[in-house]
């Protein structure tokens, strides 16, 4: 199994709803990632999780937490969110360490439209 | 502050020919370049990366070349085929210990015209 599986692949939520992202991978890799992608622009990094543990929070709003309950999983708790949130949100994974060289595998994303 | 930069937001080359996709960057702490391909709707794909310790690397009709003393590197596809059509983004990794995360260029939307 060499892919990211990311849930669901659309969102919409209102404002005042709570919602999950949910990523999984068995690839074997110990560091896990959310990056969040507007339109026309790069992804850009939200959190970094390396052996199950939050190694990297990338000042992202407290509306957005992370969590990831095993090396295998990693959620994405959505909650008050804004319309300026809406963007496609990606889970990625590598190695640790050596990952760089081989590539961080991403998944498919899921498009979240907070209306 | 944009570390690494795409400056072409866009490129089109005709099938055959070569596709040459350049990323500059200003951070010299940098280890690991990477490029990656990207449909709509779909996740950024890993094509090649290179180490800052080398200055090609060649994957197929993919080659990536750094010049470290520019502070550049570049994509080349040849021959290019219209399956190559797609936003291509260069990505850095910062030689932090322990840190694992990437920095992203503009991306550039490369167009095969047949």
């Amino acid at each position: 199994d060499t892919e990211v599986t990311q849930t669901p692949k659309h969102l919409v939520m209102g404002m005042t709803n709570k919602k999950s992202l949910k990523c999984e991978q068995h690839m074997g890799h110990r560091a896990m990632y959310w990056y969040k992608q507007k339109a026309k622009k790069p992804p850009e990094l939200m959190f970094v999780y390396s052996y199950e543990k939050l190694s990297i929070n990338e000042s992202v709003p407290s509306r957005f937490s992370p969590e990831c309950p095993n090396s295998s999983l990693l959620n994405l708790h959505l909650h008050a969110l804004q319309p300026e949130d809406s963007a496609l949100y990606l889970c990625a994974s590598s190695q640790v360490g050596t990952g760089a060289a081989y590539g961080y595998t991403f998944g498919s994303g899921t498009r979240l439209t907070v209306v | 502050d944009q570390q690494v930069k795409q400056n072409s937001p866009s490129l089109s080359v005709q099938e055959g020919r070569i596709s040459i996709l350049n990323c500059d960057y200003t951070n010299s702490m940098f280890d690991y370049f990477l490029w990656y391909k990207k449909y709509p709707a779909e996740g950024p794909t890993f094509l090649i990366s290179i180490s800052s310790i080398k200055d090609k690397n060649e994957d197929g009709r993919f080659t990536v070349f750094l010049n470290k003393s520019a502070k550049h590197l570049s994509l080349h596809i040849v021959p290019s085929q219209p399956g190559d059509s797609a936003v291509y983004f260069c990505a850095a990794r910062p030689l932090i210990q322990g840190a694992q995360k990437l920095v992203f260029g503009q991306g550039t939307r490369l167009t095969i015209n047949p």
